[in-house]
Formats: structure tokens, sequence, C-alpha cells
């Protein structure tokens, strides 16, 4: 079945140090997403690929940074400069050229924990 | 800009009661309106959606109308099981650009 898979699906980070999260998508989709979760405060975007080797800032990408050498793949490194790293994050992924009735199609998230 | 606006939580039922759960947007044009659930340490899966005015979206037992003229799009089940017992999130897409645009989220907890 076709899908998104995000690992790992727990993380704990040292202070200072860069963590990588996976996301891979077998779906054929050309654009994907990262969004951190936050208790109380919903979804926000950090960032997002339309195509292969072009991405583009979300709302809170001050501390990430993130790669689309393949299509199929879009991991997001958590800099030690993002100063409050803890949090629930989740990938998605869309067709770029989409039907705007598609929807999203969600990874089942990875939780970072500074400690 | 757009936007999506939904009630406060949590929000605690009883098994068998009715739901609603409200959601209102701003945005231009005629957007695609989604109901999406969250499950415990999980990710998002999509519930329901909606695309053009007075469509009704349903699934699970969940229904949701696309009112244009009250810009609403509100969530309601006749009869809540703990199972439905999750996160639920309204969100809103446009036929231009390639985002969604998220309410902040509305957790139900439902007791036996």
């Amino acid at each position: 079945d076709g899908g998104i898979t995000q690992s790992p699906k727990y993380l704990f980070r040292k202070e200072g140090q860069n963590v990588t999260l996976s996301c891979e998508q077998n779906l054929n989709h050309d654009a994907m997403y990262w969004y951190r979760q936050d208790p109380g405060q919903g979804l926000r975007l950090i960032y997002y690929s339309q195509i292969v080797n072009d991405f583009q800032k979300g709302d809170i990408a001050e501390g990430y940074s993130v790669s689309r050498e393949k299509k199929e793949s879009f991991p997001l490194t958590v800099t030690s400069a993002q100063k409050n790293p803890t949090a629930f994050y989740l990938c998605a992924s869309s067709r770029y050229q989409r039907d705007r009735r598609d929807g999203y199609t969600f990874g089942s998230g990875t939780r970072l924990t500074v400690v | 800009g757009n936007s999506v606006t939904q009630m406060e939580g949590p929000v605690t039922l009883s098994e068998e009661a009715f739901l609603t759960i409200n959601c209102t947007y701003t945005a231009t044009g005629y957007p695609s309106l989604f109901w999406y659930v969250q499950y415990p340490g999980e990710g998002l899966q999509l519930l329901l959606k909606a695309t053009k005015a007075d469509d009704k979206g349903s699934n699970k037992g969940f229904e949701a109308t696309y009112r244009k003229e009250t810009t609403s799009f509100h969530l309601e089940k006749g009869s809540v099981q703990v199972s439905d017992s999750a996160v639920y999130f309204c969100a809103l897409s446009q036929n231009t650009g390639n985002q969604f645009y998220f309410g902040t989220g509305t957790s139900l907890t439902v007791i036996p």
C-alpha cells in the first residue's frame, strides 16, 4: 500500500546537537511538507517542496533545514539554532498540480524531545 | 487571507451523546473544506471533505455541510463512541497555491 513513512517515531536530542527526521513516500506525490505540532497550537508549516531540488520556507523555518534530492524523500534537520525543538513533527504529501479537492496524506509523526 | 477557526476544546461527552464541533473559515472564492482526525500518538487522517457550497461530506457516521452563506463547516455525529476520542482539525484548501490552512484542533474525549 502507498503511504508516507516517518522515522524514527521517537527521537531524543541533546543540547547543541543537530538531528535529522526522515520522511519517505511511495505515492508518487510531487509536493511534500513538514509541520510542527505543539499542544494547543495546531499545525505550523516549517518547509514545503513542490518539486525535486526546490523548497520554500513556511511560517516557522528558523532553526530548521531540508533537502529534496529525490522525489520520494524530504528529510528535515533540526539544528542547534532551534531553541525549542521539543514537539511532534508531521510530514505530509500531495500532488503538485493537484485537484484542489485532494487532501494531504500524512505520516504517523516523529516526537522529538530535548534531553 | 485564508484562515480557519474552530471551537475551543477540550470537549468531553458521554457515549451515545450528540457531537457538534464548530468550524468557520475566512477565504476568497470557493475553497475546499476538510475535517481531519488525529488519534493519540498518530498522524492526521482525512475524515471527510466537501468541495463546493451545500455539499455534505460524510464518513464513519460523521457529517459536515459546506455552508457558504455562514462560512461554516461544522462537524456532527449523532451518537459518539469511546473510539471517537481524538483531536479533530478543520482545514481549507484554495484552488491556487498548494497549502492547507488548519484550525487549531479540538480535542474530544468520550467517556463510557
